[in-house]
């Protein structure tokens, strides 16, 4: 069953630990994207990655970091100088590099991340 | 870089009934514009998307219109039913060109009245 997968659903931490949310895809797809969802403020672009070993920072990368080691993989990394971490983080990917016809991006399921 | 505003915020409107959602993009340089419906506790899907060569898309009772010079696009349901209850987004990028990513507006929660 090809999609992308995010885990866990639901994650709570103390603040100031760090915390990392799992990002898989089976699709075959170059590109990954982590957003950030909060009410009223639609979805905020943290970091993008066009291609393995490569990753660019989106509108609100402070306190975030990532990693793309695997093409199927893209990790997230709220850490504790993140000053407001608590929301609903959804990771997303899109077509392979250089095809123009297929772009549609594919969401996850998304994890709630709560910090208390 | 890109800037995409979202109007209304909120939508009721009676079932069978029409609704507009209305976009503005600010780079010129953006081409691919998707509308994304996200039901409540669900992932974002896509539902209709528009590039910058076509001024009119549709897809049953959906369409999305774009004006490039104006910079601005807008999403078209008619003949609402009570499953089109959703928060849709419309989102704006710069494709094909080897940094495509995409720039949401914020949201517009449609409220189907039966």
């Amino acid at each position: 069953d090809g999609g992308i997968t995010q885990s866990p659903k639901y994650l709570f931490r103390k603040e100031g630990q760090n915390v990392t949310l799992s990002c898989e895809q089976n699709l075959n797809h170059d590109a990954m994207y982590w957003y950030r969802q909060d009410p009223g403020q639609g979805l905020r672009l943290i970091y993008y990655s066009q291609i393995v070993n490569d990753f660019q920072k989106g509108d609100i990368a402070e306190g975030y970091s990532v990693s793309r080691e695997k093409k199927e993989s893209f990790p997230l990394t709220v850490t504790s100088a993140q000053k407001n971490p608590t929301a609903f983080y959804l990771c997303a990917s899109s077509m392979p590099l250089g095809q123009a016809v297929n772009t549609e991006a594919f969401f996850g399921q998304g994890t709630r991340l709560t910090v208390v | 870089g890109e800037n995409v505003e979202q109007h209304p915020s909120t939508l009721s409107v009676q079932e069978g009934d029409s609704a507009v959602i209305k976009c503005t993009y600010s780079d010129s340089a953006s081409n691919y514009f998707p509308w994304y419906k996200q039901e409540l506790g669900k992932r974002p899907q896509l539902i209709i998307d528009i590039r910058s060569n076509v001024g009119e898309k549709k897809d049953q009772r959906i369409a999305v219109t774009l004006n490039k010079t104006a910079k601005h696009f807008s999403l078209h349901i008619t003949e609402t039913q009570p499953e089109d209850s959703a928060v849709y987004f419309c989102a704006a990028s710069e494709w094909g060109f080897g940094n495509e990513k995409l720039t949401f507006g914020t949201g517009t929660r449609l409220t189907i009245i039966p």
